[in-house]
């Protein structure tokens, strides 16, 4: 069964500093990992989706996926204290329609 | 535009009483239909999933049962609410694997 952590638990940056977050998955078969930002238990926005290895930008959000070390990041460039929140991470399989999330990383970007 | 609605906003159910929860997608036709559950705070884990209509399948036994009765519509429902079942609900759409949008979700405290 599909195992996602993410890492670290919390993170508190400066406004303007790279934010780095991490997440592994166990079940190398999956080819389709997103990122969702979560404002204080309220819906999920979707930040960024890839699907192949390498790296894929949505404006300040960069992606990176290796899956062969079972791994996926996302770096935010120049956060601002409106980027603090949950960051999840989520991954599936192509066609299985079943999506397993991390527990999330809470970020924190003080001005 | 692709628009998310859940209902009811908020609910206060007594343990042991029936439940039913909502979601209407507004937009493109024929979506995948998700049904997802977030513990206060835990992790979000999808219950339900739907690529037609009159079809569900189910991911997480909880005790809880959805249906689709029109293209555009998933419901989630219980004839008995456990204390287990409050957190968060989220129903989320999709196409063809692309990207995820979830509804604004609906708070559940069993009381």
């Amino acid at each position: 069964q599909q195992k996602v952590q993410q890492s670290p638990e919390s993170l508190t940056v400066s406004e303007g500093a790279m934010a780095s977050l991490n997440c592994t998955f166990s079940d190398g078969t999956s080819n389709n990992f997103r990122w969702y930002r979560q404002h204080s238990a309220k819906g999920l926005e979707v930040l960024v989706s890839i699907f192949s290895d390498g790296e894929k930008e949505e404006g300040r959000f960069t992606a990176h996926l290796n899956r062969a070390n079972l791994h996926v990041s996302l770096h935010i460039r120049e956060p601002q204290p409106s980027d603090s929140a949950v960051y999840l991470c989520a991954v599936s399989r192509e066609g299985n329609y079943k999506y397993v999330f991390g527990a999330g990383t809470r970020l924190k970007v003080i001005a | 535009a692709q628009t998310i609605h859940q209902w009811p906003v908020a609910e206060i159910k007594a343990v042991g009483s029936p439940l039913s929860l909502g979601c209407t997608i507004k937009g493109k036709s024929s979506p995948n239909l998700y049904w997802y559950w977030q513990a206060t705070g835990g992790t979000l884990q999808q219950l339900f999933y739907s690529i037609t209509v009159g079809q569900v399948e189910s991911v997480v036994q909880l005790n809880l049962s959805a249906s689709r009765p029109k293209d555009d519509q998933f419901i989630l429902s219980t004839e008995k609410l456990l204390l287990s079942h409050s957190g968060f609900y989220l129903c989320a759409r999709d196409w063809g694997g692309a990207e995820q949008f979830f509804g604004p979700g609906t708070r559940l405290t069993v009381l």
